[in-house]
């Protein structure tokens, strides 16, 4: 099966501008997660969707960051404007829910200088 | 809530040596537990997970990590490591009534060695 595939792979954009990341889960898995790794640390876990409704944005940075999953399928987090800490690895996970175990996409480098 | 913490920031070995990478948590409920692999500019692969049963959790790889309840810990453990094991590990754990929202630990960096 087809992994969860994210893009850009890399983004290198200047502090206070704007930038959107892509995730498409794999087929048929209705959870997804946006996870942010900054650098040396573990993956912190910004927002789960069920289907195209929110079950927890409570580390969200609401005041920069949004997501959206419109369709229950495909999803975007968008930084605006962003900061220098913002500087990370996001990771787009899915699973089919319950215990069932989370995949992976390889991420997105963003580096904000 | 809970947390995770990982002993060791770093673990240096030589290859066919025996390793064990420390994990503990804190919750005052019951939790699940998991690792994590990462390997250079990858997503994570689960390696194994406990959720209930024998306390001894066999994984890809040939990796095990046993379940210590009193000692609230999840060390995880291999034999025998290979240079190609080089790789951040992870672990997580999450609520046992919170589906998949894991917390996760600062990460091991496993460096083998010729």
């Amino acid at each position: 099966e087809a992994g969860v595939a994210q893009s850009p792979r890399y983004k290198i954009i200047e502090k206070r501008q704007s930038v959107a990341f892509w995730c498409n889960p794999i087929s048929g898995h209705a959870t997804l997660y946006w996870y942010q790794q900054i650098l040396g640390q573990g993956p912190k876990l910004l927002i789960q969707f069920q289907n195209n409704g929110v079950v927890d944005d409570s580390q969200l940075p609401k005041d920069r960051f949004s997501a959206e999953r419109l369709k229950g399928v495909d999803s975007t987090l968008k930084i605006q404007p962003a900061k220098l800490e913002d500087s990370a690895v996001y990771l787009c996970a899915s699973s089919l829910g319950g215990n069932s175990p989370l995949h992976f996409g390889n991420g997105t480098r963003l580096t904000v200088t | 809530a809970q947390s995770v913490t990982q002993l060791d920031s770093q673990v240096p070995v030589f290859e066919e040596a025996p390793v064990e990478l420390r994990c503990n948590y804190s919750s005052s409920v019951s939790v699940y537990l998991f690792w994590y692999v990462q390997y250079p500019n990858q997503g994570l692969q689960l390696l194994l997970k406990y959720l209930s049963g024998s306390t001894l959790v066999k994984g890809i790889n040939g990796f095990e990590a046993e379940f210590n309840k009193s000692q609230t810990s999840f060390h995880l453990r291999k034999p025998s490591v290979h240079i190609s094991d080089t790789a951040e590990y992870f672990c997580a754990v999450t609520l046992n009534n919170a589906g998949n929202m894991l917390t996760f630990g600062g990460g091991t960096r496993l460096m083998v060695k010729p």
